[in-house]
């Protein structure tokens, strides 16, 4: 069986200042990992995804993420964070022979304070 | 390109009763995802419709079913409400070459909050 963990349930950070979103999985086999960011009232939307290839994956809004196969991880990574960030970040896996399955972590929190 | 749209927004149902929740995929998509997402969790998977059929199942019972149309639109049926069927129920739609597969991106709609009394 698939899961994912996001061990912490809030993040915070201040503006201009690096963001870390931590993510483990547990899958059989070789695993799609993706992250997603709800808004408010919204549902969610695509931020990147690992395939295969290299670990390091850049996605929309200045995020990227590292994949960590000996540590199973896949923390969600930006550099500079902005207020306009904060979200709810849903770190989600996938694994090939489970075809359509895609679950979700528990999501995490994170605010950017000015 | 239009995306996904689900109705209704919002609604309200006493516990035996039930419901339909509707969705229509971005255009270009073939298949179509339900999720449940409870107060402050993570989106669970219901089931997945690709060609008109069921392509995948989470842990819900029979009482949720579903339907895919030849427009590639989608209903969510659940029977015999419980009052933890509150939540906010999301439909993602994605585009599949051929069968599904777990790499596929999924596009969400804002979804449709019910709550049972």
């Amino acid at each position: 069986a698939q899961s994912v963990a996001q061990p912490e349930d809030q993040v915070n950070v201040a503006e201009g200042n690096p963001l870390t979103v931590k993510c483990t999985y547990s899958v059989s086999g070789n695993p799609y990992l993706f992250w997603y960011v709800q808004y408010p009232n919204r549902g969610l939307q695509f931020l990147l995804k690992y395939i295969t290839g290299d670990n390091l994956v850049k996605g929309s809004y200045g995020f990227e993420a590292e994949f960590n196969k000996s540590q199973t991880s896949f923390h969600l990574k930006k550099p500079s964070a902005l207020v306009s960030d904060s979200a709810l970040y849903f770190c989600a896996v996938s694994a090939y022979s489970s075809a359509s399955k895609i679950i979700f972590g528990s999501g995490t929190r994170l605010s950017i304070r000015p | 390109e239009t995306g996904v749209t689900q109705s209704p927004t919002h609604l309200i149902k006493t516990r035996g009763q039930q419901v339909t929740l509707r969705c229509s995929s971005q255009s270009g998509h073939n298949t179509v995802s339900w999720y449940q997402q409870a107060l402050g969790q993570g989106p669970q998977f219901i089931f997945q419709y690709y060609r008109e059929e069921e392509n995948g199942r989470g842990n819900f019972p029979p009482r949720f079913s579903g339907l895919q149309f030849p427009n590639y639109s989608s209903e969510l049926n659940v029977n015999a409400l419980e009052l933890d069927d509150s939540a906010l129920y999301l439909c993602a739609s994605s585009k599949s070459g051929g069968p599904p597969s777990g790499a596929n991106v999924l596009t969400f709609g804002a979804g449709s909050r019910l709550t049972v009394l």
